[in-house]
């Protein structure tokens, strides 16, 4: 079974902190991701990578950056914590040659900036 | 500009009975399309997916019917239980590409 596991389940933070959001998978899978999900809004991607030291900007980057040193791991930094970034963040993984590129996801980091 | 649409934000239907949901797309370049499912402070899950060659696709209770002449597809489940209430988000990727793209989602409530 894929796993992907995040860091934290549940984070509080304050206005300003820089916080690190971490995710490993354990399948060996090229492609990661983070999205944030918040009410009707749905899933909306930050980041992605292909590949280790490799980065592609998704749908919203701004006040993130990510990090991808080993195959295995992605964290996503914000660099300044604001209260417009109190969300579920959600990372996911998949294999290149997946035919529906179908996702594995995390259980997500519910995290809230005071 | 929104490729895939899931425009019922909720849905509320009696258990036993079908759930049906709906999702528009508008890329003709999509050729795959999968459904996920998600509970409150969970991950989404792969429950289901189709590929444009096929009209429609089935997994026990769960059903996808796709239409590329309309650019919609649909999830159908039967019959319909406490556990399917849930968050559903179509989402849907070209041949080659290595990302998703995901609806809003919609909300299932299966009342008893």
């Amino acid at each position: 079974d894929v796993k992907v596991t995040q860091s934290s389940r549940y984070l509080v933070k304050r206005t300003g902190e820089k916080v690190f959001l971490e995710c490993v998978q354990d399948m060996d899978h090229e492609n990661m991701f983070w999205y944030r999900q918040d009410p009707g809004l749905g899933l909306r991607l930050i980041y992605f990578s292909y590949d280790v030291k490799m980065k592609e900007k998704g749908d919203i980057p701004e006040g993130y950056s990510v990090s991808r040193e080993k195959k295995e791991r992605f964290s996503l930094i914000l660099e300044s914590a604001s209260t417009n970034q109190t969300s579920m963040y959600l990372c996911a993984s998949s294999f290149v040659r997946s035919t529906f590129n179908e996702q594995f996801f995390g259980p997500g980091t519910r995290l809230t900036v005071l | 500009d929104q490729q895939v649409k899931q425009n019922s934000p909720s849905l509320s239907v009696q258990e036993g009975r079908i759930s049906i949901l709906n999702c528009d797309y508008t890329n003709s370049m999509f050729d795959y399309f999968l459904w996920y499912k998600k509970y409150p402070a969970e991950g989404p899950t792969f429950l289901i997916s189709i590929s444009s060659i096929k009209d429609k696709n089935e997994d026990g209770r769960f059903t996808v019917f796709l239409n590329k002449s309309a650019k919609h597809l649909s999830l159908h489940i039967v019959p319909s239980q406490p556990g399917d209430s849930a968050v559903y988000f179509c989402a849907a990727s070209e041949r080659g590409a290595d990302g998703l793209t995901f609806g809003k989602g919609t909300h299932l409530i299966i009342q008893p």
